[in-house]
């Protein structure tokens, strides 16, 4: 069973448009986490949100929202999608954001391709 | 702010040939020092957590160590298998921040 899970793998999609990359954790973990790897592999954290805080860096553009239905799901929206949105982005999850040294479990990366 | 700084960018070696990757850190208190692998097209895939300085994990060819302000991933007589991206991150309390990671190549 896959830990970790995202949906697409990959996405191509036109300037302006709204799109939603899907999550799924079935490891019980309390905290999720979307990233953005960039083409130089960079990853970089975008949110970190379990069910009482949203964490967000306070780079990424409002474009960009985490949805969660509920603790196993972490969805990521992004409205009017522009050419530099064009990335890998992770899902993550982790026992819980707060304790020591806890290491988080990624997904297999949705490749966005905006033209 | 949190800085993770990998060295070097690029590695190349011939299998067999024992080196080392280096992760410097600057963090207001450290929660823990961990290192990833990333194969291409896949996610970070979990290697190690370091929590103090003098600790040190070992994990088939590799081994983890740390000291006050960096840390260095040890690979012993490396496979063409051990190539990968290798990802070094500190927690800085709410998520992991990631280094731009060591691009290593093992040649037959």
């Amino acid at each position: 069973d896959t830990a970790v899970s995202q949906t697409p793998k990959y996405l191509v999609t036109q300037m302006g448009n709204d799109k939603s990359i899907k999550c799924e954790q079935n490891l019980g973990h309390d905290t999720m986490y979307w990233y953005k790897q960039d083409s130089k592999k960079f990853l970089k954290i975008m949110f970190s949100y379990n069910n009482k805080e949203l964490i967000i860096n306070e780079t990424v553009p409002n474009r960009f929202s985490p949805k969660s239905p509920d603790k196993a799901h972490l969805n990521l929206h992004i409205n009017s999608l522009e050419l530099g949105d064009s990335a890998v982005y992770f899902c993550a999850s982790s026992p819980s954001g707060k304790a020591l040294g806890t290491e988080a479990f990624f997904g297999q990366g949705t490749r966005l391709t905006v033209v | 702010e949190d800085q993770v700084t990998q060295s070097p960018e690029a590695l190349r070696l011939q299998e067999g040939e024992s080196s080392s990757l280096n992760c410097s850190y600057t963090v207001s208190g450290l929660r823990g020092l961990f290192w990833y692998r990333q194969d291409p097209g896949k996610g970070p895939e979990f290697l190690f957590t370091l929590y103090s300085a003098g600790e040190e994990k070992e994990k088939e060819r590799l081994k983890a160590t740390l000291t006050k302000k960096e840390s260095f991933l040890h690979i012993t007589a490396p496979k063409p298998e051990d190539s990968a991206t290798y990802l070094c991150a500190v927690d800085s309390g709410y998520a992991l921040n990631f280094g731009k990671g060591t691009s290593l190549l093992v040649t037959p």
